[in-house]
């Protein structure tokens, strides 16, 4: 019954290693996101994809690529991880816009990434 | 851009209290403007949202009006419980691929 789920909870791992966080969505959502919440809480937008575009925040490093395999999946990779990618990563994903609730986003459960 | 601005925490408040978090935003047009919710060790929950002024989405018995003359969509209870501990964040978005989240505020409701 999962909406959004992401793989693993929790990743603990050296600097300098190369990682990827899973996100899965079984709503039939067209758009996909990642977020990352810094210790403050702040969430920053760092991806939002769908089969048709990507967008990129533009401060976040190229270490960091999105890879969709199809519509309901959305993972991450991170290449080279420094100690400051150290944070909260949350998926989400909306329906395509136009739809009732079009504008909604929803999360998935977060994968906190530790870097020693 | 787009921004939304709200109120700075923490904020720590009896059970039975009222509650009121207070969210700005800068927009050009009409926005759709959200509360989201976060439980500790939780990802985000929609809690209420409001797609035109004088919109009041509710839920839970959280609150909150669009107030396009004031630009705000501020969050209102009347008597908050230990459960309603978590952080709180106010967000727009004009569509999918922009929603803007506000720096979010911790709530702590003690017994």
């Amino acid at each position: 019954d999962t909406a959004v789920s992401q793989t693993p909870k929790y990743l603990v791992t050296q600097m300098g290693n190369d990682k990827s966080i899973k996100c899965e969505q079984n709503l039939g959502h067209d758009t996909m996101y990642w977020y990352k919440q810094d210790s403050k809480k702040f969430l920053k937008i760092m991806f939002s994809y769908n089969n048709k575009e990507l967008i990129i925040n533009e401060t976040v490093p190229n270490r960091f690529s999105p890879k969709s395999p199809d519509k309901a999946h959305l993972n991450l990779h991170i290449n080279s991880l420094e100690l400051g990618d150290s944070a909260v990563y949350f998926c989400a994903s909306s329906p395509v816009p136009g739809e009732s609730s079009y504008n909604e986003q929803f999360f998935g459960p977060g994968t906190r990434l530790t870097v020693l | 851009g787009d921004s939304v601005t709200q109120m700075e925490g923490p904020v720590t408040l009896s059970e039975e209290a009222c509650l009121t978090i207070n969210c700005t935003y800068t927009a050009t047009g009409y926005p759709s403007l959200f509360w989201y919710v976060q439980y500790p060790g939780e990802g985000l929950q929609l809690l209420l949202k409001a797609t035109k002024a004088d919109d009041k989405g509710s839920n839970k018995g959280f609150e909150a009006t669009y107030r396009k003359e004031t630009t705000s969509f501020h969050l209102e209870k009347g008597s908050v419980q230990v459960s309603d501990s978590a952080v709180y964040f106010c967000a727009l978005s004009h569509n999918n691929n922009d929603m803007r989240f506000g720096a979010g505020t911790r709530l702590t409701v003690k017994p």
